[in-house]
Protein backbone atom coordinates (compact mmCIF):
# COMPACT_ATOMS: atom_id res chain seq x y z
CA UNK A 1 0.00 0.00 0.00
CA UNK A 2 0.88 3.73 -0.39
CA UNK A 3 3.28 4.49 2.20
CA UNK A 4 2.12 8.72 1.33
CA UNK A 5 -0.99 10.24 0.43
CA UNK A 6 -1.69 13.45 -1.02
CA UNK A 7 -4.67 15.57 -0.67
CA UNK A 8 -6.06 16.81 -2.90
CA UNK A 9 -5.40 15.05 -5.98
CA UNK A 10 -5.87 17.88 -7.93
CA UNK A 11 -5.55 21.94 -7.00
CA UNK A 12 -6.24 24.87 -9.84
CA UNK A 13 -5.31 28.52 -8.36
CA UNK A 14 -4.98 31.68 -10.33
CA UNK A 15 -1.11 33.06 -10.40
CA UNK A 16 -0.28 34.96 -7.53
CA UNK A 17 -2.40 32.67 -5.12
CA UNK A 18 -0.61 29.93 -2.70
CA UNK A 19 -1.17 26.53 -3.00
CA UNK A 20 -0.94 24.15 -0.16
CA UNK A 21 -0.85 20.28 -0.29
CA UNK A 22 -0.67 17.60 2.03
CA UNK A 23 0.81 14.95 2.63
CA UNK A 24 -0.39 11.70 4.75
CA UNK A 25 1.90 8.44 5.70
CA UNK A 26 1.44 5.11 8.02
CA UNK A 27 4.48 4.48 9.33
CA UNK A 28 7.11 5.83 11.55
CA UNK A 29 9.39 7.58 9.09
CA UNK A 30 13.35 9.05 8.63
CA UNK A 31 12.40 11.49 6.47
CA UNK A 32 9.89 13.15 4.34
CA UNK A 33 10.50 14.68 0.70
CA UNK A 34 8.78 16.57 -1.68
CA UNK A 35 9.07 16.14 -5.34
CA UNK A 36 7.52 17.91 -8.72
CA UNK A 37 7.47 16.41 -11.86
CA UNK A 38 6.60 18.16 -14.83
CA UNK A 39 4.71 17.25 -17.71
CA UNK A 40 7.03 14.54 -19.73
CA UNK A 41 10.20 15.14 -17.45
CA UNK A 42 11.53 13.41 -14.94
CA UNK A 43 11.35 14.08 -10.85
CA UNK A 44 12.97 17.04 -9.59
CA UNK A 45 14.05 17.02 -5.29
CA UNK A 46 12.90 20.19 -3.71
CA UNK A 47 13.34 19.88 -0.01
CA UNK A 48 14.11 17.23 2.74
CA UNK A 49 13.09 17.30 6.14
CA UNK A 50 13.54 14.91 8.77
CA UNK A 51 11.49 13.58 11.52
CA UNK A 52 13.05 15.62 14.08
CA UNK A 53 12.24 18.87 11.84
CA UNK A 54 9.06 20.60 12.55
CA UNK A 55 9.30 23.14 9.35
CA UNK A 56 11.59 23.74 6.26
CA UNK A 57 11.93 26.80 4.02
CA UNK A 58 13.55 27.16 0.11
CA UNK A 59 12.53 30.27 -1.84
CA UNK A 60 9.06 30.12 -2.08
CA UNK A 61 8.61 26.56 -0.45
CA UNK A 62 7.44 26.16 3.15
CA UNK A 63 7.39 22.56 4.41
CA UNK A 64 5.69 21.29 7.79
CA UNK A 65 5.99 17.87 9.17
CA UNK A 66 3.89 16.68 11.88
CA UNK A 67 5.65 13.29 13.42
CA UNK A 68 2.50 13.41 15.59
CA UNK A 69 -0.33 13.14 13.13
CA UNK A 70 2.20 11.89 10.44
CA UNK A 71 1.39 14.36 8.15
CA UNK A 72 3.49 17.02 6.37
CA UNK A 73 2.21 20.33 4.08
CA UNK A 74 3.89 21.68 1.37
CA UNK A 75 2.98 25.69 0.49
CA UNK A 76 4.27 27.66 -2.61
CA UNK A 77 3.55 31.09 -1.86
CA UNK A 78 2.78 33.55 -4.69
CA UNK A 79 2.50 30.93 -7.37
CA UNK A 80 3.51 31.19 -11.13
CA UNK A 81 2.43 29.86 -14.29
CA UNK A 82 5.48 27.71 -14.26
CA UNK A 83 4.68 26.38 -10.95
CA UNK A 84 2.39 23.74 -12.97
CA UNK A 85 3.34 20.42 -12.53
CA UNK A 86 2.43 17.12 -10.08
CA UNK A 87 3.97 17.47 -6.69
CA UNK A 88 4.83 14.15 -5.29
CA UNK A 89 5.61 13.47 -1.61
CA UNK A 90 8.03 10.48 -0.23
CA UNK A 91 8.92 8.91 2.66
CA UNK A 92 12.09 6.79 4.16
CA UNK A 93 10.54 4.55 6.29
CA UNK A 94 12.19 4.15 9.74
CA UNK A 95 14.08 0.86 10.06
CA UNK A 96 13.89 0.30 6.28
CA UNK A 97 16.63 0.42 3.31
CA UNK A 98 18.19 3.58 2.84
CA UNK A 99 17.29 3.85 -0.74
CA UNK A 100 13.56 2.53 -0.49
CA UNK A 101 11.33 5.70 -1.05
CA UNK A 102 7.76 5.66 -1.06
CA UNK A 103 6.01 7.86 -3.07
CA UNK A 104 2.78 9.32 -2.74
CA UNK A 105 -0.08 9.48 -5.20
CA UNK A 106 0.53 12.79 -6.52
CA UNK A 107 -1.10 16.31 -6.22
CA UNK A 108 -1.33 17.94 -9.87
CA UNK A 109 -1.41 21.63 -9.58
CA UNK A 110 -2.13 23.88 -12.34
CA UNK A 111 -1.43 27.62 -11.88
CA UNK A 112 -3.92 30.04 -14.54
CA UNK A 113 -2.26 33.04 -15.71
CA UNK B 1 18.86 20.60 -17.46
CA UNK B 2 18.78 17.27 -15.60
CA UNK B 3 22.46 15.59 -14.45
CA UNK B 4 21.37 12.03 -15.67
CA UNK B 5 21.21 11.33 -18.58
CA UNK B 6 18.76 8.76 -20.29
CA UNK B 7 18.73 7.47 -23.55
CA UNK B 8 16.97 6.85 -25.88
CA UNK B 9 14.01 9.13 -24.59
CA UNK B 10 11.37 6.84 -26.84
CA UNK B 11 11.44 3.60 -27.96
CA UNK B 12 9.05 1.27 -29.55
CA UNK B 13 9.45 -2.38 -29.67
CA UNK B 14 7.70 -5.39 -30.35
CA UNK B 15 7.20 -8.11 -27.89
CA UNK B 16 10.08 -10.37 -29.35
CA UNK B 17 12.98 -7.63 -29.08
CA UNK B 18 15.79 -7.24 -27.41
CA UNK B 19 16.58 -3.57 -26.66
CA UNK B 20 18.56 -1.85 -23.65
CA UNK B 21 18.37 1.52 -21.72
CA UNK B 22 20.74 3.76 -20.39
CA UNK B 23 21.64 5.75 -18.08
CA UNK B 24 24.87 8.25 -16.99
CA UNK B 25 25.60 10.23 -14.09
CA UNK B 26 28.88 12.17 -13.18
CA UNK B 27 27.92 13.06 -9.84
CA UNK B 28 29.90 10.84 -8.49
CA UNK B 29 26.76 8.93 -6.72
CA UNK B 30 27.50 5.59 -5.74
CA UNK B 31 23.75 4.64 -5.72
CA UNK B 32 21.80 4.32 -9.17
CA UNK B 33 17.83 3.45 -9.24
CA UNK B 34 15.38 2.21 -12.22
CA UNK B 35 11.84 3.57 -11.49
CA UNK B 36 9.09 2.41 -13.74
CA UNK B 37 5.92 5.72 -14.03
CA UNK B 38 2.54 4.52 -15.43
CA UNK B 39 0.56 7.60 -16.54
CA UNK B 40 -0.79 9.64 -13.82
CA UNK B 41 0.73 7.52 -11.03
CA UNK B 42 3.88 7.54 -8.83
CA UNK B 43 6.97 6.06 -9.64
CA UNK B 44 7.64 2.17 -8.18
CA UNK B 45 11.03 1.35 -7.41
CA UNK B 46 12.49 -1.38 -9.24
CA UNK B 47 15.96 -1.80 -8.71
CA UNK B 48 18.47 0.16 -6.68
CA UNK B 49 22.61 0.05 -6.97
CA UNK B 50 24.98 0.78 -4.56
CA UNK B 51 28.94 0.80 -4.98
CA UNK B 52 28.28 -1.31 -8.28
CA UNK B 53 26.32 -3.86 -6.78
CA UNK B 54 22.65 -5.10 -7.07
CA UNK B 55 21.12 -3.87 -3.06
CA UNK B 56 17.32 -4.12 -4.17
CA UNK B 57 15.10 -6.00 -6.49
CA UNK B 58 11.60 -5.16 -6.12
CA UNK B 59 10.66 -8.93 -7.56
CA UNK B 60 10.61 -7.43 -11.21
CA UNK B 61 10.12 -10.04 -13.67
CA UNK B 62 13.29 -11.53 -15.30
CA UNK B 63 12.61 -10.25 -18.64
CA UNK B 64 13.79 -6.68 -17.04
CA UNK B 65 17.43 -7.41 -16.38
CA UNK B 66 19.68 -4.34 -14.88
CA UNK B 67 23.24 -3.58 -15.35
CA UNK B 68 25.84 -1.70 -13.38
CA UNK B 69 28.87 -1.79 -15.73
CA UNK B 70 30.56 0.84 -13.44
CA UNK B 71 29.83 3.64 -10.57
CA UNK B 72 28.45 6.36 -13.98
CA UNK B 73 26.27 3.78 -15.95
CA UNK B 74 23.53 1.69 -15.24
CA UNK B 75 21.71 -0.11 -17.96
CA UNK B 76 17.96 -2.01 -18.63
CA UNK B 77 18.45 -4.86 -20.94
CA UNK B 78 14.74 -5.26 -22.01
CA UNK B 79 13.63 -9.06 -23.57
CA UNK B 80 10.12 -10.49 -23.95
CA UNK B 81 8.21 -7.43 -22.79
CA UNK B 82 4.90 -7.38 -22.66
CA UNK B 83 2.01 -4.47 -23.02
CA UNK B 84 1.38 -4.01 -20.09
CA UNK B 85 5.31 -3.16 -19.45
CA UNK B 86 5.03 0.44 -21.44
CA UNK B 87 5.60 3.14 -19.20
CA UNK B 88 8.23 5.94 -17.95
CA UNK B 89 11.83 4.27 -16.91
CA UNK B 90 12.82 6.66 -14.74
CA UNK B 91 16.87 6.36 -13.90
CA UNK B 92 18.19 8.19 -10.83
CA UNK B 93 21.01 8.22 -8.56
CA UNK B 94 21.49 9.48 -5.12
CA UNK B 95 24.60 9.66 -2.57
CA UNK B 96 25.09 6.86 0.06
CA UNK B 97 23.75 6.64 3.32
CA UNK B 98 20.32 7.60 4.53
CA UNK B 99 18.70 11.50 3.90
CA UNK B 100 20.21 11.72 1.05
CA UNK B 101 17.61 13.21 -2.06
CA UNK B 102 17.82 11.16 -5.29
CA UNK B 103 18.40 12.84 -8.33
CA UNK B 104 16.21 12.18 -11.57
CA UNK B 105 16.90 12.28 -15.48
CA UNK B 106 13.87 12.49 -17.72
CA UNK B 107 13.22 9.00 -18.32
CA UNK B 108 12.91 6.77 -21.88
CA UNK B 109 8.90 6.73 -22.99
CA UNK B 110 8.67 3.10 -23.61
CA UNK B 111 5.76 1.43 -25.58
CA UNK B 112 5.20 -1.68 -26.47
CA UNK B 113 3.87 -2.65 -30.11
Amino acid sequence: SQQGEEDPQALSIQEGENATMNCSYKTSINNLQWYRQNSGRGLVHLILIRSNEREKHSGRLRVTLDTSKKSSSLLITASRAADTASYFCATDRFGGSNYKLTFGKGTLLTVNP
Amino acid sequence: DTEVTQTPKHLVMGMTNKKSLKCEQHMGHRAMYWYKQKAKKPPELMFVYSYEKLSINESVPSRFSPECPNSSLLNLHLHALQPEDSALYLCASSQEGRNQPQHFGDGTRLSIL
